[in-house]
């Protein structure tokens, strides 16, 4: 079974300045699907960004970036230029190409980001 | 395209009865996926269905059921109700198909057990 690790319960960073969330995890597959997920306090789960393992590139979506280690099991996301609506819980989750699980995410437990003036 | 609608987005039960949570997908999306969060626990998968079918179960008690209608609207039943069952419920929806098959998900209902 896989499993996904958040080492850092929560995080604080000020405004305009750049914060990296850990995230590791463990697979013995070879291709599989990573997700970081944004939770804000009103609770909508919101996809930050994506990465599929066969792709060596790390994945950007303008201030959210991500380096992906996949000898090393590493997701870690990377957030440029905080802004104050970024605060949220973040989540990293994995997801097997298996067609039997087609859809289930396997998430980590999550980091608490504030960010702060 | 409206997103993934969840209802109701509160409820409150007491020990021993039953609930009933549904899901409405984003139009076209034929999957559909719930999890539960709790402080504890977390994020835990509940089941997935497609085309009316399950087609994956999490580590949870027969007491946790669903279904899927044909236009893929969902439903999930917690019968016999525990205070342990207080949670969010999150529903997610995707098409099935595409590479990543991204989950899009509802704003979720949150369910307090006395």
């Amino acid at each position: 079974a896989q499993t996904v690790t958040q080492s850092q319960p929560e995080m604080s960073v000020q405004e305009a300045e750049t914060v990296t969330l850990s995230c590791t995890y463990d697979t013995s597959e070879n291709n599989y699907y990573l997700f970081w997920y944004k939770q804000p306090p009103s609770r909508q789960m919101i996809l930050v960004i994506r990465q599929e393992a066969y792709k060596q590139q790390n994945a950007t979506e303008n201030r959210f970036s991500v380096n992906f280690q996949k000898a090393a099991k590493s997701f870690s996301l990377k957030i440029s230029d905080s802004q104050l609506g970024d605060t949220a819980m973040y989540f990293c989750a994995f997801r097997s190409p298996n067609t039997g699980t087609a859809s289930k995410l396997t998430f980590g437990t999550g980091t608490r980001l504030q960010v702060t003036l | 395209k409206a997103g993934v609608t969840q209802t109701p987005r509160y409820l409150i039960k007491t020990r021993g009865q039953q609930v009933t949570l549904s899901c409405s997908p984003i139009s076209g999306h034929r999957s559909v996926s719930w999890y539960q969060q709790t402080p504890g626990q977390g994020l835990q998968f509940l089941f997935e269905y497609f085309s009316e079918t399950q087609r994956n179960k999490g580590n949870f008690p027969g007491r946790f059921s669903g279904r899927q209608f044909s236009n893929s609207r969902s439903e999930m039943n917690v019968s016999t109700l525990e205070l342990g069952d207080s949670a969010l419920y999150l529903c997610a929806s995707s098409f099935w198909g595409g590479s990543y098959n991204e989950q899009f998900f509802g704003p979720g209902t949150r369910l307090t057990v006395l």
